[in-house]
């Protein structure tokens, strides 16, 4: 069955570090692969996906994310965070049947 | 932009009522999502739909319904409200293709009395 990890639930980071979020999910086939934020008390919004090709994607507000299928893993990346990043974030599985598993969500604080 | 407008952004509602949730969607997405979002669990799918009056079981299907009549619209029903459905619904919407990525609504937070 298709599920997707995301093994930590609060990270605190202060402003201007790296950022680094987990993901790793389990599915069968070829994944369709997403990571989505969400500001409090709002929906959600799409970063990235991946689909295909380059293993390396580029995203929205400066975010990035590498595919690698030896490690079923699709870790989103920010070079130096932002105050206005702190949120929750969703890494999410799309299946061929336009089915979509997300994980349970990192919530990210950031410290002046 | 694609747009997709829940009608309530907060409902409060006593156990027993039944409770209608809307969504509509001006990007005349083929696919249509109601998730259920609750700390520490993620969103979890509760109906999704991918034509108009076709509907299928998300994987906690057990106390809703839906309805969608036309394909801008997907509505969610409660028919008995319960206490433990007290939580944060999101619609959702997509193009029928692989890549298909989903948009979402703002949210209704609902809490059950």
């Amino acid at each position: 069955a298709q599920s997707v990890t995301q093994p930590d639930i609060h990270i605190t980071v202060s402003e201007g570090a790296s950022l680094e979020l987990r993901c790793n999910y389990s599915y069968g086939a070829t994944p369709y692969l997403f990571w989505y934020v969400q500001s409090p008390g709002q929906g959600l919004q799409l970063l990235l996906k991946y689909f295909s090709g380059d293993t390396l994607v580029q995203g929205i507000k400066g975010f990035e994310a590498e595919f690698k299928r030896s490690q079923s893993s699709f870790n989103l990346r920010k070079p130096s965070v932002h105050w206005s990043d702190a949120a929750e974030y969703f890494c999410a599985v799309g299946d061929n049947f336009n089915k979509f598993y997300f994980g349970s969500g990192t919530k990210l604080n950031v410290k002046p | 932009d694609v747009k997709v407008t829940q009608s309530s952004r907060y409902l409060v509602k006593r156990t027993g009522e039944k409770v209608f949730l809307e969504c509509v969607q001006d990007m005349d997405h083929e696919n249509m999502f109601w998730y259920r979002q609750d700390p520490g669990l993620g969103l979890r799918l509760i109906y999704f739909s991918y034509d108009v009056k076709m509907k299928e079981k998300g994987d906690i299907p057990e106390g809703y319904s839906v309805s969608r009549e036309k394909k801008e619209r997907f509505s969610l029903i409660l028919e008995s409200a319960s206490t433990n459905q007290t939580s944060m619904y999101l619609c959702a919407s997509s193009f029928t293709s692989a890549s298909g990525e989903l948009f979402f609504g703002e949210g209704s937070r609902l809490t059950v009395l």
